[in-house]
Parts: C-alpha cells; sequence; structure tokens
C-alpha cells in the first residue's frame, strides 16, 4: 500500500528556532511537495523537488529551504521560526507524469505551532 | 493563469440527503481534474479524477463528478450522504506534464441528524 509519513503530527517551536520537517515516502517516486494549508486559502505549494537534490520554488518559499539527498526523503526546513509559520504542513509525492497523470499520494501532516 | 475555483467555503446538509459541491476551473487546454477529501485531522485522500473520455467519473466511497467542458466545471455528487462524509473537500488541476497541482481553496461538509 501506498504511503507517505512525516516525522512529526505535532510540533511546537519558538521564534527563532531552526526547525526541521521530515518526509518519507516507499513507493520510489521522482516528485516530492511540500504544502501549507491555512483555513481559507487551501493548499499552497512551499517547495516540489523532482529529483534527489532538485528542487523548485513553489507558490510561497520564502521563509524556507528543503533538502533532498535521497529519493524516499524530502525535507522541509524553517531556517528561523516566525509566528506566521503555524500552519499545517501537507508532505505529498507522486510519479514523473505521464506515468500516472500527477495523481499525488498525501502524508497525514504536521501541525506546527511556533510560539 | 490556471486556476481552480471552489465558491462554496461552507455547506450543510442533512444526513440522507443528495450532495454537490462546485468546482470551476480555468485552464487553456483540457486539466486532469481531482477530488481531494480530508477527514478532520488527517491528510488528503484521493476519490476520483478524471483525464479524458466519459466525462461521468466514479470514485471511492459512492462519489461521482461530472467533467462539462462548456461550463468549466467539474462538480462533485453523492446522492445520500452519511455522516462519515463530513470532511474538507478540495478540487485540483494541472496541465499533461506539469508535475504540479493547482488546489481550490476548499469546501467544508458538516451534516446533520
Amino acid at each position: 500500500d501506498v504511503k507517505v509519513t512525516q516525522s512529526s503530527r505535532y510540533l511546537v517551536k519558538r521564534t527563532g528556532e531552526k526547525v526541521f520537517l521530515e518526509c518519507v515516502q516507499d513507493m520510489d517516486h521522482e516528485n516530492m511537495f511540500w504544502y501549507r494549508q491555512d483555513p481559507g486559502l487551501g493548499l499552497r505549494l512551499i517547495y516540489f523537488s523532482y529529483d534527489v537534490k532538485m528542487k523548485e520554488k513553489g507558490d510561497i518559499p520564502e521563509g524556507y529551504s528543503v533538502s533532498r539527498e535521497k529519493k524516499e526523503r524530502f525535507s522541509l526546513i524553517l531556517e528561523s521560526a516566525s509566528t506566521n509559520q503555524t500552519s499545517m504542513y501537507l508532505c505529498a509525492s507522486s510519479p514523473l507524469s505521464g506515468s500516472s497523470y500527477n495523481e499525488q499520494f498525501f502524508g497525514p501532516g504536521t501541525r506546527l505551532t511556533v510560539l | 493563469a490556471q486556476s481552480v475555483t471552489q465558491p462554496d467555503i461552507h455547506i450543510t446538509v442533512s444526513e440522507g440527503a443528495s450532495l454537490e459541491l462546485r468546482c470551476n476551473y480555468s485552464y487553456g487546454a483540457t486539466p486532469y481534474l481531482f477530488w481531494y477529501v480530508q477527514s478532520p485531522g488527517q491528510g488528503l485522500q484521493l476519490l476520483l479524477k478524471y483525464f479524458s473520455g466519459d466525462t461521468l467519473v466514479q470514485g471511492i466511497k459512492g462519489f461521482e463528478a461530472e467533467f462539462k467542458r462548456s461550463q468549466s466545471s467539474f462538480n462533485l455528487r453523492k446522492p445520500s450522504v452519511h455522516w462519515s462524509d463530513a470532511a474538507e473537500y478540495f478540487c485540483a488541476g494541472a496541465n499533461f506534464g506539469n508535475e504540479k497541482l493547482t488546489f481550490g481553496t476548499g469546501t467544508r461538509l458538516t451534516i446533520i441528524p
């Protein structure tokens, strides 16, 4: 069965801390995504990776960076957390388009609170 | 610009009643379209998808959606809702060859007894 896991379901951090959110998929997918979800705004793409060590900015990359050293793992990094980064963070993966028509598989999410 | 619009923020229906959630898209060519559901505290689960062919698409949990090119719509329907259908529903779209999805802002569904 398809599986995307995220390292934490709930996380509380302080302003200025460096925060790592980890995502692992076991489907050998090429693409991995990080979204943030806020009420009334839906899902907004932060970063996207289509291969190891490759990344592309999404719609709202400011204040975030990512790392993909292995195909199955995609990390989201908040270099210096701020209160406006309090949100639900969702990771997703998908095979290359053309083989599965962009269907994305989602992890359960990490609810991050920055105090 | 490519976009997906869900005009209803919140919908309340009675258990056993029929349901229709609206989704409109704006793409240059026919996009791939998806409906996802998110139960409270969970990630998103794919309900159904449309790529081409038959414009009426069947999904899981008794849901279906109809692609209407003339109206640029892809509305989600269910003939009789159950209390377990209470969730948030997201419509999403993408062009062929584009790895990224564009999501609507979501519709929250409340079921009343």
